[in-house]
């Protein structure tokens, strides 16, 4: 199947500082990927879609100018979480989908600890 | 919007098998999926319906119905392994093609 990494694995900031999460598709085109966070024993939410070359476009509720999404390239998607704060701990996932796809293909999450 | 619901805990024994049922509301019924995922990692692809009926996958099957809004996946000869989370994900044509996440089925499996 399809394989998408994340990096890095784990990061842990102080509270105010930017963190950059990066995912990859490895072997196939994303023309889209999802970002999604997931709280402790909670589901996956998703907070933004983007489509390689276009603005990312937000989940209600979710703070664009906070989270901020690049989708520069067909393999690439970059999370920066700015001005990060402990409520912003979480499993950061991104997964992507090819136009031949049908299904999402899973990074290995990102666990993000704000001190 | 969609509505997603399955049990949040299932518990069987090794050798067993196991049926984990999704109901779902959609206006734009495009797909469903099944996740498996295991504490501490992100999600890894079982299978997907569109279809009415039954897909099978080794150990793994899953089955559809669109009229009724329902799918189950099934997992056969149960092994310590297959102890997880599984999450049942409905994608919607009308929602730009996203795919909704229920909150999943914590399956514990014992000797």
């Amino acid at each position: 199947g399809a394989v998408v990494s994340q990096h890095p694995s784990w990061v842990i900031c102080k509270s105010g500082t930017s963190v950059k999460i990066e995912c990859r598709s490895l072997d196939f085109q994303a023309t889209t990927m999802f970002w999604y966070r997931q709280f402790p024993k909670q589901s996956l939410m998703l907070m933004a879609t983007s489509n390689e070359g276009s603005k990312a476009t937000y989940e209600q509720g979710v703070e664009k100018d906070k989270f901020l999404i690049n989708h520069a390239s067909l393999t690439l998607s970059t999370l920066t979480v700015t001005s990060a704060h402990p409520e912003d701990s979480s499993f950061y996932i991104c997964s992507g989908g090819g136009p031949s796809t049908d299904t999402q293909y899973f990074g290995p999450g990102t666990r993000l600890t704000v001190l | 919007g969609q509505n997603i619901d399955q049990p949040t805990e299932m518990t069987a024994t090794e050798g067993a098998i196991v049926q984990i049922n999704c109901t779902y509301q959609t206006s734009g019924f495009n797909g469903l999926f099944w996740y498996q995922q295991h504490a501490g990692e992100a999600p890894t692809f079982l299978s997907y319906n569109v279809l009415d009926g039954l897909e099978e996958k080794g150990r793994f099957s899953s089955f559809l119905s669109r009229s009724k809004g329902y799918s189950y996946l099934l997992l056969k000869e149960l092994q310590m392994k297959d102890s997880a989370s599984y999450l049942c994900a409905v994608r919607d044509i009308t929602n730009a093609g996203k795919s909704t996440f229920g909150d999943g089925t914590t399956l514990t499996v014992k000797p």
